[in-house]
């Protein structure tokens, strides 16, 4: 089951921050987040797993609410490379089965 | 180190026909994924194995087999091709327990006709 991501597509203009949430109606064990660059793969960005802790460097980073089974991945201070889908993948546990959500496409303007 | 290869990049196939699309790692993970990615659709789990000898399937598996040959390798075949099948496929493998970083292979651009 896919999980449920918002915005489906957000423009910034460079500086501006931005929120992208992901959640799901099953328990997660983790939930991994990507970047996609146009006619790209996908590029891992962090993992958060159940139990751990706030991710992320100083401008992009993520959050995982156990109890709600919701993360959502924050971008401050955007950049013009931040321009990119970016996809939610979780996992239920014990069963490594990552699958994403359809992804948000985020464009970042000068 | 090459990671995740895929082979062929690009491939177009007429209805019907069968193919097997390559995949292979280079870095020791247990986990492999394939993947289609639609337009609006996001990444859709065809089928995984969590080791070697084991697979499963994933949310799309109608259509397609897949063999892990060994830890390295892990195939998706395309017994009989149909234009729903056209998309990008992406391989992907997985070690959990260490970074539980998926890396992902470049892709393979299918088009059935």
């Amino acid at each position: 089951q896919q999980p449920v991501q918002s915005p489906q597509a957000v423009i910034l203009r460079e500086g501006e921050d931005a929120v992208i949430n992901c959640s799901s109606s099953k328990a997660l064990y983790s939930v991994h987040w990507y970047r996609q660059k146009h006619g790209e793969a996908p590029v891992f960005l962090m993992i958060l797993l159940k139990g751990g802790e706030q991710k992320g460097h100083e401008k992009i980073s993520a959050s995982f609410n156990e109890k709600k089974q919701q993360s959502s991945l924050y971008l401050t201070a955007s950049q013009l490379s931040y321009s990119g889908t970016y996809f939610c993948g979780t996992e239920r546990g014990g069963y490594q089965k990552v699958t994403f959500g359809i992804g948000t496409k985020l464009q970042v303007i000068p | 180190n090459a990671g995740v290869t895929q082979t062929p990049k690009f491939q177009v196939l007429k209805t019907g026909q069968s193919m097997t699309l390559q995949c292979a790692q280079d870095m020791n993970h247990n986990s492999m994924y394939w993947y289609r990615q639609d337009p609006g659709m996001g990444l859709r789990l065809i089928y995984y194995s969590a080791s070697e000898g084991t697979t499963d399937k994933g949310e799309v598996p109608n259509g397609y087999n897949v063999s892990r040959l060994n830890k390295r390798e892990f195939s998706l075949r395309l017994e009989s091709a149909a234009p729903s099948q056209t998309s990008v496929y992406f391989c992907a493998s997985l070690e959990w327990g260490g970074n539980n970083e998926q890396f992902f292979g470049p892709g393979t651009r299918l088009t059935v006709l």
